[in-house]
């Protein structure tokens, strides 16, 4: 069976400063990785997604993930947070041949001025 | 521009009450999913289905039943809801395939039973 661990469940950080969430999983199979935000009153959306090939991806706003197998661990970075980043991440993993998604508890991220 | 539409954003049923929340989608999406967001638990899958009339239960089915009828469209019923059931309730869609696919989600209804 798959999990999947976030670290932190609340992070504050000041607009323009870096940031990592940290996601890390266990599956004794491979796996499809994934991050989805959901901002305020809203569904989650997806933000970006390891599927196989170069371990970095990136989104289009600006954040990265990289996929490192041997620390199972896929956290996501951005090296300059804008207040609209506010929300709430999640790490999310599938597996080939799966139907299901399995989520991790969320990370709120809340950026100050 | 892809779209999962869910009948009400906020609802509020008594104990014992049958409730039915409504999912559609336009994507032609075989794959449909009911998961419950609580904080610190994230998202619990509670039923999915692959296809028209098929349903599989998730992690938590207990309270809760489905219906898909229709392609498009994926019902989740609490057959007699209490208050252990208040929550957010979110619908999502993938495409077909094996777990490469992400999920479309629909807004959420929030759920509260008094």
């Amino acid at each position: 069976a798959q999990s999947v661990t976030q670290l932190d469940s609340q992070v504050p950080v000041f607009e323009e400063a870096p940031v990592e969430l940290r996601c890390n999983y266990s599956s004794s199979v491979s796996v499809y990785l994934f991050w989805y935000v959901q901002y305020p009153n809203q569904g989650l959306q997806l933000l970006l997604k390891y599927l196989s090939g170069s371990t970095l991806v990136e989104s289009i706003n600006g954040f990265e993930a990289e996929f490192n197998k041997s620390q199972t661990s896929f956290h996501l970075r951005k090296p300059s947070v804008h207040i609209s980043d506010t929300a709430e991440y999640f790490c999310a993993v599938s597996v080939t041949g799966g139907f299901k998604t399995i989520f991790g508890a969320g990370t709120r991220l809340f950026v100050k001025a | 521009d892809v779209k999962v539409t869910q009948s009400s954003r906020y609802l509020v049923k008594r104990t014992g009450e049958k409730v039915f929340l409504e999912c559609v989608q336009d994507m032609d999406h075989e794959n449909m999913f009911w998961y419950r967001q609580d904080p610190g638990l994230g998202l619990r899958l509670i039923y999915f289905s692959y296809d028209v009339k098929m349903k599989e239960k998730g992690d938590i089915p207990e309270g809760y039943s489905v219906s898909r009828e229709k392609k498009e469209r994926f019902s989740l019923i609490l057959e007699s809801a209490s208050t252990n059931q208040t929550s957010m309730y979110l619908c999502a869609s993938s495409p077909p395939g094996t777990g490469v696919y992400e999920q479309y989600f629909g807004p959420g209804t929030r759920l509260t039973v008094t």
